[in-house]
């Protein structure tokens, strides 16, 4: 299986800060990767596919990037809804997995 | 808008097997493209993908659970379900069903606890 190691696992930023979330895949796995947000309590939500593109709905502050082996997950402009934790996902092949998550906390 | 909504006990016996349903509302499982996922998430901790199956029946499980997973579709009823045979207490978790798509997992349900105890 592929493995999928997010970094930091954990990080504090103020409302208005630039937050940058990595992910590293094990094995090449071209653009097949999502990004998911979780709130405490709630399923995921898909934020990013394709390592860059924008799920309809979400806000033009969230942006990716990468591609092989290396991604990240920018968020411009932190929001107060954005406090959460977020993973990564590779779907280039099964079983699926997920990066260990990072939990965007208030500073 | 598609929803989807699992259901099935709270709470599991040790050595028993674990069942859930995911009814799907909104689309229809028998359109074709998607697979029907489960997904779990032990007590504070990150994301496992359990399997999915193919409208048609085809399946596909995670190596570190396939000798004790069994995914199933009931199209008639827009349902499909999650059999994890002699569970532990490291088989209590949140359990998610999803629908995956050649994008990633689009649509969740909202998730169900379920506590492995006696």
């Amino acid at each position: 299986a592929i493995r999928m190691t997010q970094s930091p696992s954990s990080l504090s930023a103020s409302t208005g800060d630039r937050v940058t979330i990595t992910c590293r895949a094990s094995q090449g796995i071209s653009s097949y990767l999502a990004w998911y947000q979780q709130k405490p309590g709630k399923a995921p939500k898909l934020l990013i596919y394709a390592a860059s593109t924008l799920q309809s709905g979400v806000p033009s502050r969230f942006s990716g990037s990468g591609s092989g082996t290396d991604f990240t997950l920018t968020i411009s402009c932190l929001q107060s809804e954005d406090f959460a934790t977020y993973y990564c996902q590779q779907y280039y092949s099964y079983p699926r997995t997920f990066g260990g998550g990072t939990k965007v906390e208030i500073k | 808008q598609v929803q989807l909504q699992e259901s099935g006990p709270g709470l599991v016996k040790p050595s028993q097997t674990l069942s859930l349903t995911c009814t799907v509302s909104g689309g229809s499982i028998s359109s074709g493209g998607y697979y029907w996922s489960w997904i779990r998430q032990h007590p504070g901790k990150g994301l496992e993908w359990i399997g999915y199956i193919y409208y048609s029946g085809s399946t596909y499980y995670n190596p570190s659970l396939k000798s004790r997973v069994t995914i199933s579709v009931d199209t008639s009823k827009n349902q499909f379900s999650l059999k994890l045979s002699s569970v532990t207490a490291a088989d209590t978790a949140v359990y998610y069903c999803a629908r995956d798509h050649s994008y990633g997992l689009s649509y969740w349900g909202q998730g169900t606890l379920v506590t492995v105890s006696s």
